[in-house]
């Protein structure tokens, strides 16, 4: 039972370029959702969040947008840079009686060529 | 600041032997959580700790898994005795865990890569 779906497993773009990974959720208790990205032999690492009462928020280069009638959310890098080159995970939280539980998607592998 | 600490980076045992993860969590971090992480996934959560009592441990496999954090800060993750389908990165993650906030970072720690054959 994958309530967290990222379907493209990797996704390569040219440097300067947007990049946009999509992530899709099934449960409409998430209320919360986060990107992380993790580079190999690192744990992952906070990126960007975004709450279900608004559709976008935007930190630098980064950009989420959330679209809860389609339970879609995406993630967007401009411009995108080789050191953005790493695995991106979605992840949503559920909370069931006061524990924040993160349910995580499946992982893109961004790569970024010069 | 320190990160999550976690030890030993890389293990590999044969089946039906037992294995023991140790996490250090940040500084003053209430919230302690352990993650399974097989190939091709994303982590799934294992056990979540506030302070030294268990808040979530519904995923976790309690015929082979167990998990403590006597003292409120570190914590150690054990299987026994392991299978073939425990190959995975075993993560370790903390938050504040301050009372209210639902919507907390979490800082992962390194991981230790887990290999049974």
């Amino acid at each position: 039972d994958q309530q967290v779906k990222q379907n493209s497993p990797s996704l390569s773009v040219q440097e300067g370029r947007i990049s946009i990974l999509n992530c899709d959720y099934t449960n409409s208790m998430f209320d919360y959702f986060l990107w992380y990205k993790k580079y190999p032999a690192e744990g992952p690492t906070f990126l960007i969040s975004i709450s279900s009462i608004k559709d976008k928020n935007e930190d630098g280069r980064f950009t989420v947008f959330l679209n809860k009638s389609a339970k879609h959310l995406s993630l967007h890098i401009v411009p995108s840079q080789p050191g953005d080159s790493a695995v991106y995970f979605c992840a949503a939280i559920s909370t069931t009686q006061g524990a924040q539980k993160l349910v995580f998607g499946q992982g893109t592998r961004l790569t970024i060529n010069p | 600041e320190a990160g999550v600490a976690q030890s030993p980076r890389y293990k590999i045992i044969e089946k039906r032997q037992s294995v023991a993860f140790w996490c250090n969590p940040i500084s003053g971090h209430a919230t302690l959580y352990w993650y399974q992480q097989i190939l091709g996934q994303g982590p799934k959560l294992l056990i979540q700790f506030q302070n030294n009592g268990v808040v979530d441990d519904s995923q976790l496999p309690k015929d082979r898994f167990s998990a403590e954090r006597l003292k409120g800060v570190d914590s150690t993750l054990k299987i026994q005795p392991a299978k073939l389908e425990d190959s995975a990165v075993y993560l370790c993650a903390s938050s504040p865990g301050t009372s209210g906030t639902r919507q907390e970072t979490q800082y992962f720690g390194p991981g230790t890569r887990l290999l049974v054959l």
